[in-house]
């Protein structure tokens, strides 16, 4: 079984550039999660989506981070405009909802896009 | 709020030691715990994981006991080896599905 996609894997731009990321995840897999992994800590959700739908937003920076999910398959990731302390590796992970539930499936991580932002 | 609180690291181990990296949380209700691995270069893994208090998640000869009491799921091995260096993430799950991550742990396993 293919494991969740992303692409590219490095990404160097300057402030106030954007940017856009893009995941594919484990085929059958109905939701798809964003995470930003700052240097030296742990992943935080970013947004998480339900087929096309979103779960929960509430720590995505919207004034600058936009996501979408379009045919609830692939999903995009863009920062516009970009910031010296959004340098960090973005983790695409999904999971299905298996037989009890929305969230209470293993989460199946990609290999993550590191972004420099200088 | 959900919290997981790990010990710091780096960790610095010798061949064949044995390994505990301590993990604590603080959640609202009855979470899933779980230990994840990041190896250099790759994406997270999935490493073990428990569903409910005294259950035992374990697999490649790591431990990890889900204590109500104490609030922790210490990860533990009994003999490492150079190809377990890595950064090991604990975290949780609360009832609407979000993991929540500590700040990982990085081991160093010298030969």
């Amino acid at each position: 079984e293919a494991g969740v996609a992303q692409s590219p894997r490095y990404k160097i731009i300057e402030k106030r550039q954007s940017v856009a990321f893009w995941c594919n995840p484990i085929s059958g897999h109905a939701t798809l999660y964003w995470y930003q992994q700052i240097l030296g800590q742990g992943p935080k959700l970013l947004i998480q989506f339900q087929n096309n739908g979103v779960v929960d937003d509430s720590q995505l920076p919207k004034d600058r981070f936009s996501a979408e999910r379009l045919k609830g398959v692939d999903s995009t990731l863009k920062i516009q405009p970009a910031k010296l302390e959004d340098s960090a590796v973005y983790l695409c992970a999904s999971s299905s909802p298996g037989t009890s539930g929305i969230g209470t499936d293993t989460q199946y991580f990609g290999p993550g896009t590191r972004l420099t932002v200088l | 709020g959900n919290s997981v609180t790990q010990m710091e690291g780096p960790v610095t181990l010798s061949e064949e030691a044995f390994l505990t990296i301590n993990c604590t949380y603080t959640a609202t209700g009855y979470p899933s715990l779980f230990w994840y691995v990041q190896y250099p270069g790759e994406g997270l893994q999935l490493l073990l994981k428990a569903t409910k208090a005294d259950d035992k998640g374990s697999n490649k000869g790591f431990e990890a006991t889900y204590r109500k009491e104490t609030t922790s799921f210490h990860l533990e091995k009994g003999s490492v080896q150079v190809s377990d260096s890595a950064v090991y993430f604990c975290a949780l799950k609360n009832q609407g599905g979000k993991l929540i991550f500590g700040q990982g742990t990085e081991l160093s396993v010298k030969p």
